[in-house]
C-alpha cells in the first residue's frame, strides 16, 4: 500500500467552476515548464507550456501563469469538468540541461458533478 | 500513428529474475526517456538518450541499464531485480527543447 507521507494534495472543486492549481520550483535557472495531466492508469498528456520569457500564456481553456520573482507556476482551468479529473504534474527544465525534466510532485483534482 | 508504445503493459518478476522493457516511438523525435513513478509520486528521470548513439544517466539509474537500439527505439534492462523496482515505467519522446510525450506505462511488481 502506500507510505505516509505520499498522499497526493488534492483540489476539489464543483463542475464549472474554475480551478487553479499551483506549483514552487526551486530552481532559478529553469528556463521552461509544462503542465502534464495524468488519469488513472494512463501516461502524463502535455497540455501546456510556458517559457521563461512569458509570464502568461492561454490554451484553450487552460492558461498558465509564471512568477519567476517567487519561483510560482500556476494552472487555472475554466469552467471545469468531469472529465478534468486527473492528477497535474508541473515541471521545469534548467537552462543547458539539454531537455531533462524535473517533474513536481502531483495534484489530484477532484470535479463534483 | 501510434505516438510511444510500450511492452509489457504488465510484468511480475521474483527477485533476481531479469527483463528488458521495450519503447518504440514512431514521431522521428531525436530523445528518448524512462521514467519510474511510485505511488503517489511524480516521475524520475532513469536513463535518457539524447540522439541516437547517446545515453545518460538521470536520477535513479542504480539497478538499470538502457539500450537505443536505432532512432525508434529504447529499451530499459534490469539485470538483477528487486523489490525496490516495483514501479511503473514510462517511456518518453521529445524532439530537442520541445514537450515529452509519454507511453502509456508498464506496471512492474517484483516480488
Amino acid at each position: 500500500g502506500e507510505s505516509v507521507g505520499l498522499h497526493l494534495p488534492t483540489l476539489s472543486v464543483q463542475e464549472g467552476d474554475n480551478s487553479i492549481i499551483n506549483c514552487a520550483y526551486s530552481n532559478s535557472a529553469s528556463d521552461y515548464f509544462i503542465w502534464y495531466k495524468q488519469e488513472s492508469g494512463k501516461g502524463p498528456q502535455f497540455i501546456i507550456d510556458i517559457r521563461s520569457n512569458m509570464d502568461k500564456r492561454q490554451g484553450q481553456r487552460v492558461t498558465v501563469l509564471l512568477n519567476k520573482t517567487v519561483k510560482h507556476l500556476s494552472l487555472q482551468i475554466a469552467a471545469t469538468q468531469p472529465g478534468d479529473s486527473a492528477v497535474y504534474f508541473c515541471a521545469e527544465k534548467e537552462n543547458n540541461a539539454g531537455n531533462m525534466l524535473t517533474f513536481g510532485g502531483g495534484t489530484r483534482l477532484m470535479v463534483k458533478p | 500513428n501510434a505516438g510511444v508504445t510500450q511492452t509489457p503493459k504488465f510484468q511480475v518478476l521474483k527477485t533476481g529474475q531479469s527483463m528488458t522493457l521495450q519503447c518504440a516511438q514512431d514521431m522521428n523525435h531525436n530523445s528518448m526517456y524512462w521514467y519510474r513513478q511510485d505511488p503517489g509520486m511524480g516521475l524520475r528521470l532513469i536513463y535518457y538518450s539524447a540522439s541516437e548513439g547517446t545515453t545518460d544517466k538521470g536520477e535513479v539509474p542504480n539497478g538499470y541499464n538502457v539500450s537505443r537500439l536505432n532512432k525508434r527505439e529504447f529499451s530499459l534492462r534490469l539485470e538483477s531485480a528487486a523489490p525496490s523496482q516495483t514501479s511503473v515505467y514510462f517511456c518518453a519522446s521529445s524532439d530537442f527543447l520541445d514537450e515529452q510525450y509519454f507511453g502509456p506505462g508498464t506496471r512492474l511488481t517484483v516480488t
